[in-house]
C-alpha cells in the first residue's frame, strides 16, 4: 500500500505570494495533520483535521490555512510568505483511535526568495 | 513551540558501539513515539509505547515509556553504518480529539565504519 504522499516535492517561491501545498493519507486513514520543521528543529505541530474537520491548531499566524476533503486528502495554505516560512512542510496520517501512530509523508521543502 | 528536552544533541560512535538517548518534558504524556529522520525525508516510525513503564523492542532498538509519564529513553545496540540519521522523540496528549505531536530538537548519530 502506499505511504502518505505529498506535492510537490520541492517549491520556490518569493516573499509576499501564496502557496497551497497538497497531502494523500494512507488508504483509509481519516486524519491529517500539518507540521512545519525548519532546519535544525523538530517538527511543529500546525493543524490537525479528522472528518473534514479541524480538530486542533498549533500557534501558528491566520495566514496559514488548511482543509479536508471528503476522500480525506488535505491542503495547506500559506498566505503572504515571509522569508522566515522557509522550511519543510510534513503531512501526517493516522488511522482514527485513540493509540493509532502518525505516519509522515516525505514531505514539501519550501524555499521563499 | 514548545519542545522537548531531547539528549544528547549528537553522537559520534564506532560501528557495533550501542547508543542510548533520552527524552524529557514538563508536561505528561499518554503516548512516546520515536522517528528517525534521513536528510530530505519525512520522520519514519520506529517504536511507539502507550503505557507508562511500557518497554518495547524493534529489532536492535529498545524504547521506554517513563513511569512518570514525562520522560521515555531509546537505546540503538551493535550500531551499524545505516543507523546514520536524527532521531527524533515525540510525545502525544491525546486529550478531546486533539492528537498532536510535540517533538524533540533531535539527536545527530554518526556511526563510523
Amino acid at each position: 500500500d502506499a505511504g502518505v504522499t505529498q506535492s510537490p516535492t520541492h517549491l520556490i517561491k518569493t516573499r509576499g505570494q501564496q502557496v497551497t501545498l497538497r497531502c494523500s493519507p494512507i488508504s483509509g486513514h481519516k486524519s491529517v495533520s500539518w507540521y512545519q520543521q525548519v532546519l535544525g528543529q523538530g517538527p511543529q505541530f500546525i493543524f490537525q483535521y479528522y472528518e473534514k474537520e479541524e480538530r486542533g491548531r498549533g500557534n501558528f499566524p491566520d495566514r496559514f490555512s488548511a482543509r479536508q476533503f471528503p476522500n480525506y486528502s488535505s491542503e495547506l495554505n500559506v498566505n503572504a510568505l515571509l522569508l522566515g516560512d522557509s522550511a519543510l512542510y510534513l503531512c501526517a496520517s493516522r488511522l482514527s483511535g485513540d493509540t493509532d501512530t502518525q505516519y509522515f509523508g516525505p514531505g514539501t521543502r519550501l524555499t521563499v526568495l | 513551540g514548545q519542545q522537548l528536552n531531547q539528549s544528547p544533541q549528537s553522537m559520534f560512535i564506532q560501528e557495533g558501539e550501542d547508543v542510548s538517548m533520552n527524552c524529557t518534558s514538563s508536561s505528561i504524556f499518554n503516548t512516546w513515539l520515536w522517528y528517525k529522520q534521513d536528510p530530505g525525508e519525512g520522520p519514519v516510525l520506529l517504536i511507539a509505547l502507550y503505557k507508562a513503564g511500557e518497554l518495547t523492542s524493534n529489532g536492535r532498538l529498545t524504547a521506554q515509556f517513563g513511569i512518570t509519564r514525562k520522560d521515555s529513553f531509546l537505546n540503538i545496540s551493535a550500531s551499524i553504518p545505516s543507523d546514520v540519521g536524527i532521531y527524533f522523540c515525540a510525545g502525544q496528549f491525546s486529550g478531546g480529539s486533539n492528537y498532536k505531536l510535540t517533538f524533540g530538537k533531535g539527536t545527530l548519530l554518526t556511526v563510523n565504519p
